[in-house]
């Protein structure tokens, strides 16, 4: 099973707003990323975590914050977004880091 | 010059024709390669991985790695509509060691006309 799920499917929110986009996964995988996709681009990598830890953070903006509470979660914490933010966020896995990525079916997020 | 090169498309083939997806990547300490298959509106679901030159195959798909000249191919057999996809090509960086970071090229996108 190589299944990585994402909530919420998609998400409108204003740009005063505070929300969570969350990912899980149970195959195990010991390192897990957060990805954002702009239409007709590819993915952006935007945080990899490995063993619960921050490893990479791509120079991304703090109203992008990232937790990883157990080997299992991950969520990307959003507050103060712009209409720029909007995009398709992914959420992927890897048993390990540089091991083989599979992905959720994303997070549609559509800033106001 | 980018790190990952595809050519964007569309490549447009009859159904059952041979698909032939290249991309060249600039980074020599690469070590993984990744085909990904994306559906217009979907995330990427993975076609093919290979780590070591000479082809992989899959099914309807093959892999093809040359580390010398820093390029990796996906060839599609019998290609079918359903088969009409962006098709992602994704290098691990070397540079960066064991990082886990994939550098994606631009996407090919793939029309199969029956």
């Amino acid at each position: 099973d190589t299944e990585v799920t994402q909530t919420p499917k998609h998400l409108v929110m204003g740009m005063t707003n505070k929300k969570s986009l969350k990912c899980e996964q149970h195959m195990g995988h010991r390192a897990m990323y957060w990805y954002k996709q702009k239409a007709k681009k590819p993915p952006e990598l935007m945080f990899v975590y490995s063993y619960e830890k921050l490893s990479i953070n791509e120079s991304v903006p703090s109203r992008f914050s990232p937790e990883c509470p157990n080997s299992s979660l991950l969520n990307l914490h959003l507050h103060a977004l712009q209409p720029e933010d909007s995009a398709l966020y992914l959420c992927a896995s890897s048993l390990q880091r540089a091991d083989t990525q599979y992905f959720g079916p994303g997070t549609r997020l559509t800033v106001l | 010059q980018k790190e990952v090169e595809q050519n964007s498309g569309p490549l447009s083939v009859p159904e059952g024709a041979i698909a032939s997806l290249n991309c060249t990547y600039s980074d020599r300490g690469s070590q993984s390669f990744f085909w990904y298959r994306q559906y217009s509106g979907k995330s990427p679901e993975l076609i093919m991985s290979i780590y070591s030159n000479g082809d992989k195959e899959d099914g309807r798909f093959t892999a093809q790695l040359n580390k010398a000249s820093q390029y990796v191919s996906l060839l599609i057999r019998d290609s079918q509509p359903s088969d009409s996809a962006t098709y992602l090509c994704a290098v691990t960086s070397g540079s960066s060691g064991n990082t886990g970071k994939l550098i994606f090229g631009q996407g090919t996108t793939l029309q199969v006309k029956p």
